[in-house]
């Protein structure tokens, strides 16, 4: 049990629509990074988020964006939606202390792109 | 940039045999080494960690791994395999930077377990 939460477990969206998955961090850490997982493939980095700021960035398009609040919640959204969106969609949160960091994992958001 | 290859899709190990899965990576510095199992549905599940010193980690439910930088390679071993070890297994590797640590992942490797 890792403490890292997210909603809904699973979605199913047509093309074109817009969505926000939601996690819930542990408490106390300050870094949340989103993944998306393609069927068979391993996670990609989607982006990461530090202090509420946006602290690097995937290969992914402007129409995924994010937000992270002080109460350790996060969002990803993604507008626009297309067929190979479909995936599982992962957050994982970390406390960033000097070099280290360690990434503890939610159970993901199943999204279904029709 | 960095990468990480596995190159085994598929294992299929008895029970009560040992493990060892293979993972090489590239960078061009020491990096940061993770083992993660995902089971059918589930997301990750840390299963050890190397950032520095002894190159042989222990980590949970009996698994170990040694970083042999010579041959950039990180692989994942167990003894004796149980059944419900059955899962797929990712190697990830992370950059040495301060405020941020993007995890590279391998494409993984399912394990069947035969009883």
């Amino acid at each position: 049990e890792t403490g890292v939460t997210q909603s809904p477990t699973h979605l199913i969206k047509t093309r074109g629509q817009q969505v926000t998955l939601r996690c819930s961090s542990q408490s106390g850490h300050n870094t949340v990074s989103w993944y998306q997982q393609a069927l068979g493939q391993g996670p990609q980095f989607i982006f990461q988020y530090y202090r509420e700021e946006e602290n690097g960035r995937g290969n992914f398009p402007p129409r995924f964006s994010g937000l992270q609040f002080p109460n350790y919640s996060s969002e990803l959204n993604v507008n626009a939606l297309e067929l190979d969106d479909s995936a599982l969609y992962l957050c994982a949160s970390s406390l960033v202390a000097g070099r280290q960091e360690t990434q503890y994992f939610g159970p993901g958001t199943r999204l279904l792109v029709l | 940039a960095q990468s990480v290859t596995q190159p085994d899709i598929h294992i299929t190990v008895s029970e009560g045999a040992s493990l060892e899965l293979r993972c090489n990576y590239s960078y061009g510095a020491t990096p940061y080494l993770f083992w993660y199992v995902q089971s059918p549905g589930q997301g990750l599940q840390l299963l050890l960690k190397y950032f520095s010193g002894d190159t042989l980690v222990q980590g949970i439910k009996g698994f170990e791994a040694e970083f042999k930088r010579s041959q950039s390679s990180f692989n994942l071993r167990k003894p004796s395999v149980h059944w419900s070890d059955a899962a797929e297994y990712f190697c990830a590797v992370g950059p040495i930077t301060g405020g941020g640590n993007k995890l590279t992942f391998g494409t993984g490797t399912q394990l069947k377990v035969e009883l």
